[in-house]
Formats: C-alpha cells, structure tokens, sequence
C-alpha cells in the first residue's frame, strides 16, 4: 500500500523559533500533497494544497508568511512554521495524492511551542 | 463551501452489536466524493470506506457499510459486529470532485465510538 511518513514525530521549540517538517511519500509519487491541523479533541481542518514545482494555494484564514510551505520534488513537502508562537502548538498532518486519487496520510506531528 | 456534519459526538454500542453513525453535509456540487476516517488514539488517520457521488449502489467493507442518501445528502456509516478494535474517532469527510478529485478533504467534527465489553 501506498505509505506517507512525516518527520519529526515530535518537536518542543521555544517560542520565536522556527520548525520544519516534513512528509514523503515514500513508494510513490504525490504531485499534489496537503497540509492539516488538527487541535485536540478537534477536526482536521485543512491549510494549504501543495503542488509539485509550484506555490501552495492556501485556504482562507491561514498565514502564508507564518506557514511555508514547499514541495520540491514529488515525493517531498515541507511545512516551516515561522517565529512559532504558543497559539502555533497543535498536531500537524500530511497527506498525499495518490493513486485513483486517493488520500494517504502520514502519522503526524506534534508541535509544542513553549 | 462545503460543510460536513456529525450530529453525534460521542456513540456507545456493545462489542457485537451493530452501530450507525450519521453525516450530513451541504454542497452544490454533484460530483464528489464521501469519505469515513477512523483515527486510532495513535491519530494515524485510516480510511474505512468511501462513496462516489455519482454511484447509486452502497459501498461496503466486510463490516462496515454506509447509506448514502444524495438528494438528503446524507452519508452514515453503519458497523455490524462491532469489536473492540473499532474504538476510535470517526471523521466523516467530503471531497470535490471538480479537479479530477485534486482538491483537500473538509472534515466534520468527529464522533468518538466507544465499544463496551
């Protein structure tokens, strides 16, 4: 089956940092991947589309200048979280456009912004 | 926009016994896809089943089957045989159908089933 790993799996920073983290496809190749953000206890709601050589189209309401995102290659995109604040801490997830379509999703990340 | 709704934060059935959780969303589109997610307390997203809009027939996965209901729009997820592994968020979610499905998933807000013993 078609696997999307994402790193790190967890990450604590200190305020005003930057994170980033990344989500690959790892045996096929994903020329659309998407971004989540799921608080606890809550949806996933989604933040941007990332395209293969091109910018991210972002939904309404997120920062693009907080959120960078980029997907260099079709097996890579990588979510930077800029000057991370408290409020920034959440669960992060990725998925990737496969085959017929179908959405696969990587396991995750955790943000702590202390 | 698209809207998905659960009406039911939180289900509880007993191991064996057969649960429907209920989803009804909004959209002015009439092609798309509908979606069921599990998420385990491990939060791996798993999808359980999935509906074409276009398809009159019910999809079904051993156990589980939904009942889609296109001019109520209406989407519920029915589990016979409920088990314990079963436990876990259940996201219902939509998908256009636009861009040759290209587009990202809106979710509803999940409902938490618990199996009891």
């Amino acid at each position: 089956g078609a696997v999307v790993s994402q790193h790190p799996s967890r990450v604590i920073c200190k305020s005003g940092t930057s994170v980033k983290i990344e989500c690959r496809s790892l045996d096929f190749q994903a020329t659309t991947m998407f971004w989540y953000r799921q608080f606890p206890k809550k949806s996933l709601m989604l933040m941007a589309t990332s395209n293969e050589g091109s910018k991210a189209t972002y939904e309404q309401g997120v920062e693009k200048d907080k959120f960078l995102i980029n997907h260099a290659s079709l097996t890579l995109s990588t979510l930077t979280v800029t000057s991370a604040h408290p409020e920034d801490s959440s669960f992060y997830i990725c998925s990737a456009s496969g085959r017929a379509n179908e959405q696969f999703f990587g396991p995750g990340t955790r943000l702590t912004v202390l | 926009a698209q809207t998905v709704t659960q009406s039911q934060p939180e289900m509880s059935v007993q191991e064996a016994e057969t649960v429907t959780l209920s989803c009804t969303y909004d959209t002015s589109e009439s092609d798309y896809y509908l979606f069921w997610y599990k998420q385990p307390p491990s939060r791996q997203m798993i999808l359980v089943i999935r509906q074409e809009a276009y398809k009159q027939q019910n999809a079904t996965e051993n156990r589980f089957s939904v009942n889609f209901q296109k001019a109520a729009k209406s989407f519920s997820l029915k589990i016979s045989d409920s088990q314990l592994g079963d436990a876990a968020m259940y996201f219902c979610a939509y998908r256009s159908a636009s861009r040759g499905g290209a587009d990202g998933l809106t979710f509803g807000k999940g409902t938490h089933l618990i199996i009891q013993p």
